[in-house]
């Protein structure tokens, strides 16, 4: 089964910052990585799908970029709204498989 | 617009069985692939199962091969997950979500991209 490794784990930031978080594959996955963002008591939400297509209806200050083992996540100004927990998600084999998440915090 | 609605989440002894629906409305369910997703409380999230549009192929996370069944009634636009032999560390909040196609280098891969909102299992004594 694929690990993906993400991090940090958790981040310290404050508004307007550019904050970027990795995510590294065990073994290559092409493009096939997609990003997700989670509040508290909510479903996951779609950001990025293939390394670095931005999802319908997600801000531009996202983005991804990245393939074959080494992926990130890039905010380029943080706003209140971002924060919370975001997840990679290697959709290259079965099992599927998440990174653990990195927790974003004021 | 895309809705999934889980139920069937509740309480249960270890050693018991639990069956979750998910309510697909919206689109088409017979032409999508989908998935169930468990977030233990104050955990990251972990794939459980998927099931292909037709039914004819399914995959399982290896915690659950033997005990999760992943089935669906695309006649009803209903998905449903059975799970036997419950154990603690089965308590979590479940989601299922639906899948969307892309073509990397002419290789067609699946993604989930939208989720609802999560029915929670207990599994307690």
């Amino acid at each position: 089964a694929i690990q993906l490794t993400q991090s940090p784990s958790s981040l310290s930031a404050s508004i307007g910052d550019r904050v970027t978080i990795t995510c590294r594959a065990s073994q290559d996955i092409s493009i096939a990585l997609a990003w997700y963002q989670q509040k508290p008591g909510k479903s996951p939400n779609l950001l990025i799908y293939d390394a670095s297509s931005l999802a319908s209806g997600v801000p531009s200050r996202f983005s991804g970029s990245g393939s074959g083992t080494d992926f990130t996540l890039t905010i380029s100004s943080l706003q209140p709204e971002d924060f919370a927990t975001y997840y990679c998600l290697q959709f290259n084999s079965y099992p599927q498989s998440f990174g653990q998440g990195t927790r974003l915090e004021l | 617009q895309v809705q999934l609605v889980e139920s069937g989440g509740g309480v249960v002894q270890p050693g018991g069985s639990l069956r979750l629906s998910c309510a697909a409305s919206g689109f088409t369910l017979r032409s999508f692939g989908m998935n169930w997703v468990r977030q233990a409380p104050g955990r990251g999230l972990e794939w459980v199962a998927f099931i292909r549009y037709d039914g004819s192929n399914e995959y399982y996370t290896e915690s659950g091969k033997g005990r999760f069944t992943i089935s669906r009634d695309n006649s009803k636009n209903i998905l449903y997950l059975q799970m036997n032999s419950l154990r603690a560390e089965d308590t979590a909040v479940y989601y299922c979500a639906k899948d969307r196609a892309t073509v990397v280098r002419g290789v067609y891969y699946y993604y989930m991209d939208v989720w609802g909102k999560g029915t929670t299992v207990t599994v307690s004594s």
